[in-house]
């Protein structure tokens, strides 16, 4: 059974603070793994495609690494604003199919 | 960016009938689109995988008779469920690729929440 755990599966943070999630997939047969963002009545949005060991992307104040030997990506948010609350999600890509993780509930406070 | 949509985006129903849930992608062609269902608090189950032009692949446990999958065009595609019942109360929420691109990114439509008294 291949599972995709994300963790933490909530947080508060004040805003001005940087934080960060892991997500852990298998280490075998793997494609790509991805991350959203998902607001609340809004459709998750990409916010990165990796695909190589090490890699490394960053979108403004929002980054993501990977390791696909140990199976694990971090996602970093620095100094978090307000609208940066919503559900973060990763999916691991394998060879035939999508798996979701449950996702990180985030939320800025002001 | 591409754009998904589905609707309705809720939808409340009796025992018995049937529900047809559409997806569209908007401004791109998509020759595969996702299915998917969340139950609370759980990550988004893959239900089946919706092929233009073709039968849709069901995922293990999913029942293709229930979940009726239609994908008739390169821009449509749409989840039935027949003669719903309280059980298949759920959030429903498509995902296409876009043919045009190698990117592998996602593109979801906004989700659908159904609800059978």
């Amino acid at each position: 059974i291949l599972n995709v755990e994300q963790s933490p599966q909530s947080l508060h943070v004040q805003e001005g603070d940087s934080t960060n999630f892991t997500c852990s997939f298998p280490s075998s047969n793997f494609y790509a793994l991805h991350w959203y963002r998902w607001e609340t009545a809004k459709s998750p949005e990409a916010l990165f495609v990796m695909t190589l060991n090490g890699d490394e992307k960053k979108k403004g104040r929002i980054s993501a690494t990977l390791n696909t030997k140990e199976g694990y990506s971090y996602l970093y948010i620095k100094g978090s604003q307000p609208e940066d609350s919503a559900t973060y999600l990763c999916a691991f890509k394998g060879t035939y199919k999508y798996i979701f993780g449950t996702g990180t509930r985030l939320k800025v406070l002001a | 960016g591409a754009v998904v949509s589905q609707h309705p985006s809720r939808v409340i129903c009796k025992s018995g009938t049937s529900v047809k849930i559409e997806c569209r992608s908007l401004d791109f062609q998509a020759t595969t689109m996702f299915w998917y269902r969340q139950f609370p608090k759980k990550s988004l189950m893959l239900m089946a995988t919706s092929n233009e032009g073709s039968k849709a692949t069901y995922e293990q446990g999913v029942e293709k008779d229930k979940f009726l999958i239609n994908h008739a065009s390169l821009t449509l595609s749409t989840l039935t469920v027949t003669s719903a019942h309280p059980e298949d109360s759920s959030f429903y929420i498509c995902s296409a690729r876009d043919r045009g691109t190698n990117t592998g990114e996602l593109f979801f439509g906004e989700g659908s929440r159904l609800t059978v008294l």
